[in-house]
């Protein structure tokens, strides 16, 4: 069984820094594609984040490039989302996603973030 | 970024009925390799989203056979043949033809 699981959500004031981390299991992560996609409280789907399956290829939301950095530990099978100069409009719920014949086919419970001084 | 509208936004239905929610983007969204990378999303309350159609109209495992998508181009429909209790929640469609990958706002599906 596919399972993804997300942890480091936490409250933190403007500027400050987090580091999200998804925790997979059921698949083969090393072959898997993996994104982040954020949802603001009472919003929709917004795309952050992609990475291919050996960490040397990623891609960014034009409102997170050069703050965020997505990466990934295939030993430990775990993806990361290194989260710095966070804003008020940053404040999301953070989900976890697979690239599965297709995009996005597995989400994890989602780890929420909240920006505020 | 490619901007996908979703029709209607609010969609009140009696249970046992049919429903429908259309999807329209403002280009094509058959890639060069000549697949349509078109999804739909269902979001329970209180639930993370979970992928119930891919490439256009094919179903994921366990999804229900009430669930249905169609579409081509730049036009897509997902049909629920006779709403359940259970298919309250929040329905959005998604592309990954164009990069980046964008969601629709979203359609509020409730029971009347």
């Amino acid at each position: 069984e596919v399972q993804l699981v997300e942890s480091g959500g936490t409250s933190v004031q403007p500027g400050g820094s987090l580091r999200l981390s998804c925790a997979a299991s059921g698949f083969t992560f090393r072959e898997s594609w993996m994104n982040w996609v954020r949802q603001a409280p009472g919003k929709g789907l917004v795309w952050v984040s992609f990475i291919s399956g050996d960490g040397s290829r990623t891609t960014y939301a034009d409102s997170v490039k050069g703050r965020f950095t997505i990466s990934r530990d295939n030993a430990k099978n775990t993806l990361y989302l290194q989260m710095n100069s966070l804003r008020d409009e940053d404040t999301a719920i953070y989900y976890c996603t697979r690239d599965g014949d297709g995009h996005f086919d597995y989400w994890g419970q989602g780890t929420l973030v909240t920006v505020s001084s | 970024d490619f901007v996908l509208t979703q029709s209607p936004l609010s969609l009140p239905v009696t249970l046992g009925q049919p429903a429908s929610i259309s999807c329209r983007s403002g280009q094509s969204l058959v890639h060069s390799d000549g697949k349509t990378y078109f999804n739909w999303f269902q979001q329970r309350p209180g639930h993370s989203p979970r992928r119930l159609i891919y490439r256009v109209s094919n179903r994921d495992s366990g999804v229900p056979d009430r669930f249905s998508g169609s579409g081509s181009g730049t036009d897509f429909t997902l049909k629920i043949s006779k709403v359940e209790a259970e298919d309250v929640g929040v329905y959005y469609c998604m592309q990954g033809t164009l990069w980046p990958p964008t969601f629709g706002q979203g359609t509020k599906v409730e029971i009347k």
